[in-house]
């Protein structure tokens, strides 16, 4: 079946740029997703991207996707304790049907004073 | 705001003992969804309901199943849970094909 890999940590002092990466198998992708957790709670929608896009913007967060490689990024400008939580990137693509999420095994990132 | 809602937040219940779990949306998606999530993991699709039409992933337990009475309901039932159902149950809503957008989730604890 299709996979997404993930780091499994981040850790970045509070006010630096987190990078939390994603790669995935699908080449039948159509959109790619990052929702964010924190401990306890449901999945937050933060932004996704369509795979003609190599670039999208949205406030403090930058998503960018390199579909030759298959490999996507999302990137926290001044990066605040809030932001601490496990963000997962989710791939929505052909194969098992247009309705089905695969997601990555989440990335925790731990923001640090 | 409309929204997705599920209840209870935390739910448990007895080794074999039946259980459902709800979930409601203001949204009025077509399309609502359960997925499974034990710690430390990505959340797993268990199946999905798109509009009346019920969607179980293959590799879902027959222990596991749904309702949706109406658009905006949709029911996790599990017949006879084991300790190794012990999770968070995630439910989601989209219209058609398009973003998904989950609920708080229901932490469920076998004892």
């Amino acid at each position: 079946g299709e996979d997404v890999e993930q780091s499994l940590f981040l850790s970045v002092r509070e006010g630096d740029s987190s990078v939390i990466n994603c790669t995935y198998t699908d080449s039948s992708s159509t959109y790619l997703y990052w929702y964010k957790q924190e401990p306890g709670a449901g999945l937050q929608l933060l932004t996704y991207i369509f795979s003609n896009m190599d670039m999208k913007q949205d406030q403090r967060l930058t998503v960018l996707l390199n579909k030759k490689d298959k490999h996507l990024s999302l990137r926290i400008a001044d990066t605040q304790t809030g932001d601490s939580a496990i963000y997962f990137c989710a791939e929505k693509g052909l194969t098992g049907g247009g309705n089905k999420l695969t997601f990555g095994t989440g990335t925790q990132l731990k923001v640090e004073l | 705001d409309a929204m997705v809602i599920q209840n209870p937040r935390y739910q448990v219940t007895q080794f074999g003992k039946p259980v459902t779990l709800s979930c409601s949306q203001t949204l009025n998606h077509n399309v609502m969804y359960w997925y499974q999530q034990k710690s430390s993991q990505a959340p797993k699709l268990l199946f999905h309901y798109y509009d009346k039409d019920f969607n179980n992933e293959a590799d879902t337990p027959d222990n596991f199943q749904s309702r949706r009475p109406n658009t905006s309901f949709c029911f996790l039932d599990i017949r006879s849970p084991g300790l190794g159902d012990a999770a968070m149950y995630l439910c989601a809503t989209s219209r058609d094909e398009e973003t998904q957008y989950f609920g708080p989730g229901t932490r469920l604890l076998v004892l």
